[in-house]
């Protein structure tokens, strides 16, 4: 059946530093879509990708769908505390799948 | 606007014991979602309503009911709790379920089974 790999499970980063998650599809998504769990809350909607090889920015978070639409990452450019939480991509074949998350934490 | 509303936010259950998480949404949303957050396993779909009178199973939903009461409303029942089912449930709508719209996610109920 489908599924929807992430990696790493954990990232710690010194703050300043850079940090990338990777998603990964057993099977073409015709979407796919990114959240973020901040510590004791919800997830909230960040983006969302539909086409081949799309970038979309947001301030310092960049996120890409691979060309082949079963892979996708989300990168984040000089990490601040504030972006300290759990990131989820969630991809839409048949039905929407959520990856198991990447926690970063954010070393002063 | 509230969003989407959960209730409780928190509860303690014995083995065997019965209860029904309140989920309510203001934002007219047709599609409606529960899902059970384990540590290191992600958000799993229980149930999911695409539209005011329809329910459909997802992932996991054994040990679970679910109920569309009107537009706004989407309860989850646990008829006999087990302590498998200790877990965070968050209910969550969306406008609907062509093109994948985004999700709007309630504050969560943590569950203890005992």
């Amino acid at each position: 059946g489908q599924q929807v790999m992430q990696i790493p499970q954990y990232q710690h980063v010194q703050e300043g530093e850079d940090f990338t998650t990777y998603c990964n599809s057993s099977t073409t998504l015709s979407n796919i879509q990114w959240y973020k769990q901040r510590p004791g809350g919800h997830p909230v909607f960040l983006i969302q990708l539909v086409k081949s090889g799309e970038v979309k920015k947001q301030k310092r978070l960049t996120f890409q769908f691979g060309e082949a639409k079963k892979n996708s990452s989300l990168h984040i450019t000089a990490t601040q505390t504030t972006d300290v939480g759990t990131y989820f991509c969630a991809g839409r074949d048949d039905k929407i799948i959520f990856g198991k998350g990447t926690r970063l934490h954010i070393l002063p | 606007n509230a969003g989407v509303t959960q209730t409780p936010k928190f509860q303690v259950l014995k083995t065997g014991q019965s209860m029904t998480l309140q989920c309510a949404q203001d934002m007219n949303h047709n599609s409606m979602y529960w899902y059970r957050q384990d540590p290191g396993m992600g958000l799993r779909l229980i149930y999911y309503s695409a539209s005011e009178g329809t329910t459909d199973k997802g992932e996991v939903p054994n040990g679970y009911n679910v109920s569309r009461l009107n537009k706004r409303e989407f309860s989850l029942r646990l008829e006999s709790a087990a302590p498998s089912q200790t877990s965070v449930y968050f209910c969550a709508s969306s406008a609907g379920l062509a093109g994948t719209p985004k999700q709007f996610f309630g504050p969560g109920t943590r569950l203890t089974v005992l």
